[in-house]
């Protein structure tokens, strides 16, 4: 099953207006990233926040993180047409048993369109 | 300048033929990824490289099978395409194998089995 889940699945603002997205995840995490999909394209790290923060900011980006309801939320401010684009949320598992490292579990994204 | 590469773009085959997909990074990365990605979005892990070594091996077909020749490059092979194997497949690389370090993505490979 999918760790990381994002709601809503499809978002349509208007242009200048705030877009919020959510993710909620299952197990006990040490990052979450935030990760943006322009159609056809590969995906592009947006922000990382440990599991010690509770917000972070880049730009026009702000992330929360509350580790006690296992969720996390990306604010975009004052969103353009550029933002138009599917946002992932990643969280981090252990692999299996023989596996030596963790690995990115990505949920199904959020589309965001952003009308002119 | 492309950071991760990958080739084919596209990929359009017949079921049972076997395929490869290649994939580069020119960013001194040590750590590779094979990700599949599926039509409703999924992105899920496949495979990934520390230094040319298998590190994460996910639950997939042994109809797959990575190769990396070197840290910069890790290819895909394919054996006996089935339809279920039609998604987009991604290539990324990381600094390392540490969790927070950030995945640089390529491109993608639309496969395409008919």
């Amino acid at each position: 099953s999918q760790q990381g889940e994002e709601d809503p699945q499809a978002l349509s603002i208007q242009e200048g207006e705030n877009a919020t997205m959510n993710c909620s995840y299952k197990t006990s995490i040490n990052n979450l990233q935030w990760y943006r999909q322009n159609s056809g394209r590969g995906l592009v790290h947006l922000i990382l926040i440990r599991s010690n923060e509770r917000e972070k900011h880049s730009g026009r980006l702000r992330v929360t993180l509350d580790t006690s309801k296992k969720s996390s939320s990306l604010l975009i401010t004052a969103s353009r047409a550029a933002d138009t684009a599917s946002y992932f949320c990643a969280t981090d598992v252990q692999g299996r048993a023989q596996d030596s490292s963790y690995k990115l579990i990505f949920g199904s994204g959020t589309r965001l369109l952003v009308r002119p | 300048d492309t950071a991760v590469s990958q080739t084919p773009k596209y990929l359009v085959t017949q079921m049972g033929n076997d395929k490869s997909i290649k994939c580069e990074q020119n960013l001194g990365h040590d750590t590779m990824y094979w990700y599949k990605q599926d039509s409703k979005k999924f992105l899920k892990i496949m495979f990934s490289y520390n230094n040319k070594e298998l590190i994460i091996n996910e639950t997939v077909p042994n109809r797959f099978s990575p190769k990396s020749p070197d840290k910069a490059h890790l290819n895909l092979h394919i054996n006996s395409l089935e339809l279920g194997d039609s998604a987009v497949y991604f290539c990324a690389s990381s600094q390392g194998d540490r969790i927070d370090y950030e995945q640089y993505f390529g491109p993608g490979t639309r496969l395409t089995v008919t």
